[in-house]
């Protein structure tokens, strides 16, 4: 374990606000990732980042959005937009996006009040 | 667009039994495929790749481009192989990023 940290573990949002999700990487990989988990339906893409100041929307995109001004951190945002925000929510990095291997954070579960 | 399917959302055998989970994808070019495990209160990690075409805790898994298929295998199963475990693809060119399958909780019962 260790290289990518995600913070907080646990997250609570009341509606109409917006939370930041965390994730910090020390590998000194390229490219990041935010995924969301649900059961049953595996894991979805929301936003990628090959580069810092560079990302790009996932397959599941709408209500977040991300930032990449540092190498070693992707911060995700889950916006008042997402109406159905309650997941768990994955970060991964990989040396670049080229089909390596990601290495994944340890979560972050977000719940709805 | 690439997609992966695991039609087994969960799967049961005996401990020493083999056990086989399916994956079939849709890719046009040529995919790299993956084997991604979450044991219980653990991180999502690599389990095996098919270009490394190696074997990793006794299992093994052969891409079969004519089936479209990665199953994964293991001829004997063990009580510390239960877990979540999800089958990944990685295309070229604008869909290098990984797309993956929904997932088979594998349980091997004592």
């Amino acid at each position: 374990d260790g290289g990518i940290t995600q913070s907080p573990k646990y997250l609570f949002r009341k509606e109409g606000q917006n939370v930041t999700l965390s994730c910090e990487q020390n590998l000194n990989h390229d490219a990041m990732y935010w995924y969301r988990q649900d059961p049953g339906q595996g894991l979805r893409l929301i936003y990628y980042s090959q580069i810092v100041n560079d990302f790009q929307k996932g397959d599941i995109a709408e209500g977040y959005s991300v930032s990449r001004e540092k190498k070693e951190s992707f911060p995700l945002t889950v916006t008042s937009a997402q109406k159905n925000p309650t997941a768990f929510y994955l970060c991964a990095s990989s040396p670049r996006l080229d089909g390596e291997t990601q290495y994944f954070g340890p979560g972050t579960r977000l719940l709805v009040l | 667009a690439q997609r992966v399917t695991q039609p087994e959302k969960l799967l049961s055998v005996f401990k020493g039994a083999p056990v086989e989970l399916k994956c079939n994808y849709s890719y046009s070019g040529s995919p790299e495929l993956f084997w991604y495990v979450q044991y219980s209160r653990q991180r999502l990690q690599l389990l095996l790749r098919h270009i490394s075409r190696e074997s990793i805790k006794g299992f093994t898994a052969d891409l079969n481009k004519g089936e479209t298929s990665f199953h994964l295998k293991k001829p004997f199963a063990q009580e510390e192989d239960s877990a979540m475990y999800y089958c990944a693809l990685s295309g070229s060119g604008s869909a290098r990023q990984l797309t993956f399958g929904s997932g088979t909780q594998l349980t091997v019962l004592p």
